[in-house]
């Protein structure tokens, strides 16, 4: 079983399109941090949530973290083919040390 | 800086072959973590290291062991290879623990490690 679900697993858009990735567990986790991975390449963190509630934003990309701090979601606005990649979620469970990730969304945007 | 390098970059073993996944890291980061990614599985915690001469297993440590003399480095041994630890294998460093703003893990480059 895995401590972090993501949905959709796979999802393919054209350019311009808006969407939302969802990361959810029944775990509450006191961090949670989203990743984006290309192909050959070792993840690279975007960002880094750690209030219930919070929303951060990066250019197109918003990030939010679920009030009870269980959930959270990446929503990408007017995407573009640079956004093509596998974005993960991952999450530090209250009073521990280490990183559990999600099961990953690959996004490909279509020109 | 060249951050967390990692070799080899592919690597073919038979079942019961050993061997040793290199990872070093130049940013003086006291914490350093071994993963392997599965397809459709995300990335899944082997071993990790909180500093020099101090490591510890994460949620998959069975067939591997690990090391860390030297704050540089975290070599990752597969002693008796099976089919089931083929998989792309990701080394990567911290300045603190995760989890917190500004807890960023580096991610080096990847091994893939096919087991036939």
């Amino acid at each position: 079983t895995q401590l972090l679900e993501q949905s959709p697993q796979f999802l393919s858009i054209q350019e311009g399109e808006n969407l939302t990735v969802y990361c959810n567990s029944s775990s509450v986790f006191s961090s949670l941090q989203w990743y984006r991975q290309e192909p050959g390449e070792g993840p690279v963190l975007l960002v880094t949530v750690v209030t219930g509630g919070e929303v951060k934003k990066l250019k197109r990309l918003t990030f939010q973290f679920g009030d009870a701090r269980k959930d959270s979601s990446l929503h990408i606005t007017a995407a573009q083919p640079g956004d093509t990649g596998l974005y993960l979620c991952a999450g530090v469970q209250t009073g521990a040390n280490n990183l559990f990730f999600g099961t990953g969304t690959r996004l490909t945007v279509i020109p | 800086n060249a951050g967390v390098t990692q070799t080899p970059k592919f690597r073919i073993l038979k079942i019961g072959q050993s061997m040793t996944l290199q990872c070093t890291q130049d940013m003086n980061h006291n914490y350093m973590y071994w993963y392997r990614q599965d397809p459709g599985m995300g990335l899944k915690l082997i071993y990790y290291s909180v500093g020099a001469g101090i490591t510890d297993k994460g949620e998959v440590p069975n067939g591997y062991n690990v090391s860390r003399s030297t704050t540089e480095d975290f070599p990752l041994r597969l002693e008796l290879a099976a089919p089931s630890q083929t998989s792309v294998y990701f080394c990567a460093s911290s300045y603190r623990s995760s989890g917190g703003a500004g807890n960023e893990q580096f991610f080096g480059p990847g091994t893939r490690l096919t087991v036939l």
